[in-house]
């Protein structure tokens, strides 16, 4: 299976201020997707990042505090911008398997909002 | 809508010993995939198994297997000789034809006891 990278693995930011998570994978893939597990919580999906096209989000996601980008096949970038202590979670970035019969998941960022 | 349920919030079981997480879902989508994730205190999504709503046989990989029960809508896990490095949070998930995003359940802590 492809190998996903994120950067930052972890940080820790001031409230009103953004953080961008890159999330690198070693091969194509058509369909990446943005999660956050809030503590405690299990994950949600905050939008699907399509190359080529604007990224789709979930309810309760704007495009305005979380914007993608999605410049090729391989790199996808997430911003949590003005950021308060309620953002503080762990961001996940996945790609769709072959078959798109599942998902996998990078190593996460752990993102600290004091 | 998809949904699913993890009754267990947390489990204690002792290393060596067989262990069941519970899992049942809901869809109406009769084209569905079910998913099992570990998730280690390093917080990254690890992919155990996958399980098809057409497939015959239930799935395993190695001593992870997925006990399908189709008419109880249920798609529990089971490890086999439970191994200390098993101790993590675990999650079930669903994804169906008709909508690309996977559901995610709240997740079972389990804890191997040497």
């Amino acid at each position: 299976s492809a190998v996903i990278s994120q950067k930052p693995s972890r940080d820790i930011c001031q409230r009103g201020t953004s953080l961008t998570i890159q999330c690198q994978v070693d091969s194509q893939v058509t369909m990446m997707f943005w999660y956050r597990q809030q503590p405690g919580q299990s994950l949600t999906l905050i939008a699907t990042a399509n190359q080529g096209s604007e990224a789709t989000y979930e309810s309760g996601f704007v495009i305005d505090k979380f914007p993608i980008s999605r410049p090729n096949l391989t790199f996808s970038t997430l911003t949590v911008s003005n950021m308060s202590p309620e953002d503080s979670s762990i961001y996940l970035c996945a790609i769709a398997g072959q078959g798109a019969d599942t998902q996998y998941f990078g190593p996460g960022t752990r993102l600290t909002v004091l | 809508a998809q949904k699913i349920t993890q009754t267990q919030p947390g489990m204690f079981v002792q290393e060596k010993e067989a262990v069941t997480l519970d899992c049942t879902y809901d869809t109406s989508d009769p084209s569905y995939g079910l998913f099992w994730y570990k998730q280690p205190s390093s917080g990254e999504m690890i992919f155990l198994i996958y399980q098809g709503s057409y497939d015959q046989q239930n799935a395993t990989e190695g001593r992870y297997s997925l006990n399908f029960q189709k008419a109880r809508k249920s798609a529990n896990l089971v490890i086999s000789a439970s191994q200390l490095g098993d101790s993590a949070m675990y999650f079930c998930a669903i994804t169906t034809s008709s909508a690309s995003k996977i559901i995610f359940g709240s997740g079972t802590r389990l804890s191997i006891r040497p």
